[in-house]
C-alpha cells in the first residue's frame, strides 16, 4: 500500500493559534517523513522531515510528532503567522529508493 | 546556486499538439524527479532518474508521455500529442542523493493548458 492520507483538507486559524495537520500512511516500509509547504505560484519546499527512530522533532516554531505503532504522523505549528498561510504536504518515503509518495494536502489559512 | 531551472514557465497549446518541458537540475545532484499537479489528483510522481538512469516510470500515464535525460544537466518530458486533461503543473526537483533520501528541491514548475 502506498498510499498517503492527509486531513483536514483546509484549515483557519487565528494569529497565534495552533495549527495541526495529520497524516497516516500504510507501508511499514516508509522510513522518511518530509513536510513540505508550498506558496501560491512556487514549487514546494522542504518544510522539516522526520525518521522513525525518534517521535519529536521541532524546528522553530514547527514540531513534527510521529506515531509508529498508529502509523501516523502529524505537523504542529505553533504562534501560527499569516505569514503561514500556505498549502502543507506531507510525504513518505523508503530511504533507499526516494521516490515521494505525498498526501493531498491541506490549504492553512491564518487569519490576523 | 540558482535552483531547479524549468522552463517554460507557461504553455497554452491545442488539443493534439507537441508539448516539450525542461528541467536544469541543482549542479551535482544526481536524482531528478517530474511531479504533476491538479486539484484532483494532488501532487503525483511521473518518473524518477538517478544517475541519468530512469529508475522508475510508473507514474507516466500513457505512451503519450516520454521522459529523457541525456546528461547530468538536462532533462526533457514531452507530451505527444497533448489533450485538455494533460493541463496541469508540472514540476521537475532534484536531490544530492535519491537513494539514500536526500532533501528534493522542486523548481518553480510549468503552467501547462492544453485548449
Amino acid at each position: 500500500q502506498q498510499q498517503v492520507k492527509q486531513s483536514p483538507q483546509s484549515l483557519i486559524v487565528q494569529k497565534g493559534g495552533i495549527s495541526i495537520i495529520n497524516c497516516a500512511y500504510e507501508n511499514t516500509a516508509f522510513d522518511y517523513f518530509p513536510w513540505y509547504q508550498q506558496f501560491p505560484g512556487k514549487g514546494p519546499a522542504l518544510l522539516i522531515a522526520i525518521r522513525p527512530d525518534v517521535s519529536e522533532k521541532k524546528e522553530g516554531r514547527f514540531t513534527i510528532s510521529f506515531n509508529k505503532s498508529a502509523k501516523q504522523f502529524s505537523l504542529h505549528i505553533m504562534d501560527s503567522q499569516p505569514g503561514d498561510s500556505a498549502t502543507y504536504f506531507c510525504a513518505a518515503s523508503r530511504s533507499s529508493y526516494g521516490k515521494l509518495t505525498f498526501g493531498q494536502g491541506t490549504i492553512l489559512t491564518v487569519h490576523p | 546556486d540558482a535552483g531547479v531551472i524549468q522552463s517554460p514557465r507557461h504553455e497554452v497549446t491545442e488539443m493534439g499538439q507537441e508539448v516539450t518541458l525542461r528541467c536544469k537540475p541543482i549542479s551535482g545532484h544526481n536524482s531528478l524527479f517530474w511531479y504533476r499537479q491538479t486539484m484532483m489528483r494532488g501532487l503525483e510522481l511521473l518518473i524518477y532518474f538517478n544517475n541519468n538512469v530512469p529508475i522508475d516510470d510508473s507514474g507516466m500515464p500513457e505512451d503519450r508521455f516520454s521522459a529523457k535525460m541525456p546528461n547530468a544537466s538536462f532533462s526533457t518530458l514531452k507530451i505527444q500529442p497533448s489533450e485538455p486533461r494533460d493541463s496541469a503543473v508540472y514540476f521537475c526537483a532534484s536531490s544530492a542523493d535519491g537513494l539514500a533520501g536526500e532533501t528534493q528541491y522542486f523548481g518553480p514548475g510549468t503552467r501547462l493548458l492544453v485548449l
